[in-house]
């Protein structure tokens, strides 16, 4: 059974600071890992979505790395600003087709981050 | 880009009544949506996937008979919590998968 863990669960920093968010799992057997943005008392957007062929993708200010064979994600934040503040989640689409966990997405408890000005 | 539409944001409803959830895939075609409980603080599980024309497929300890799926097109799956009781209370979000997942802003739930 895939296991997904995200560390810290809370980070606060003032604002500037660079930040990695880490993301564990249990079984390499992915076919994609994505992080996503949750804010308070709202659904999740997607921030990047990385292949398990790739090893990193960006956007703006943020780069997501991907060690597969580590079973390792982590999330760089540059220059965090207050409206980075959320709660930032990784999720883990299995690669195996037809069994009865495919499509399904197991998430980390994921990392409350708090920028203060 | 994909935009998955939940409704409604919120829903305050008595003990005993019935709740329906939608969740609508606005620009893209959806053969497989997922549904989700979120807990304060904690992460999303994963209730059932449901899947257009066919019986959704729910997940260890949900009830079926409570949580109501329907997906009859491919581009709107329901939600109903029957029979909702205060600890059905919690904030629940769809998601449609497109290559990556698009989810929908989520419905809290009050149940008094």
């Amino acid at each position: 059974k895939q296991e997904v863990t995200q560390i810290p669960a809370a980070l606060s920093v003032p604002e500037g600071e660079n930040l990695v968010l880490n993301c564990s799992f249990t079984d390499s057997a992915i076919y994609n890992l994505q992080w996503f943005r949750q804010d308070p008392g709202k659904g999740l957007t997607s921030l990047l979505l990385i292949q398990s062929s790739q090893r990193e993708q960006t956007s703006g200010r943020l780069n997501a790395s991907l060690d597969k064979s580590s079973g390792r994600s982590t999330l760089y934040i540059a220059a965090s600003q207050p409206g980075d503040s959320a709660t930032y989640l990784c999720a883990v689409r299995p690669a195996k087709a037809g069994g009865t966990s495919y499509g399904k997405l197991t998430f980390g408890q994921g990392t409350i981050l708090t920028v203060h000005p | 880009g994909a935009v998955v539409s939940q409704h409604p944001s919120r829903v305050i409803c008595k003990s005993g009544t019935s709740v329906k959830i939608e969740c609508r895939s606005l620009d893209f075609q959806a053969t497989t949506m997922f549904w989700y409980r979120q807990f304060p603080k904690q992460s999303l599980m994963l209730m059932a996937t449901s899947n257009e024309g066919s019986k959704a497929t729910y997940e260890q300890g949900v009830e079926k008979d409570k949580f109501l799926i329907n997906h009859a097109s491919l581009t709107l799956s329901t939600l109903t919590v029957t029979s909702a009781h205060p600890e059905d209370s919690s904030f629940y979000i769809c998601s449609a998968s497109r290559g990556g997942y698009t989810f929908g802003s989520g419905t809290r739930l009050t149940v008094v």
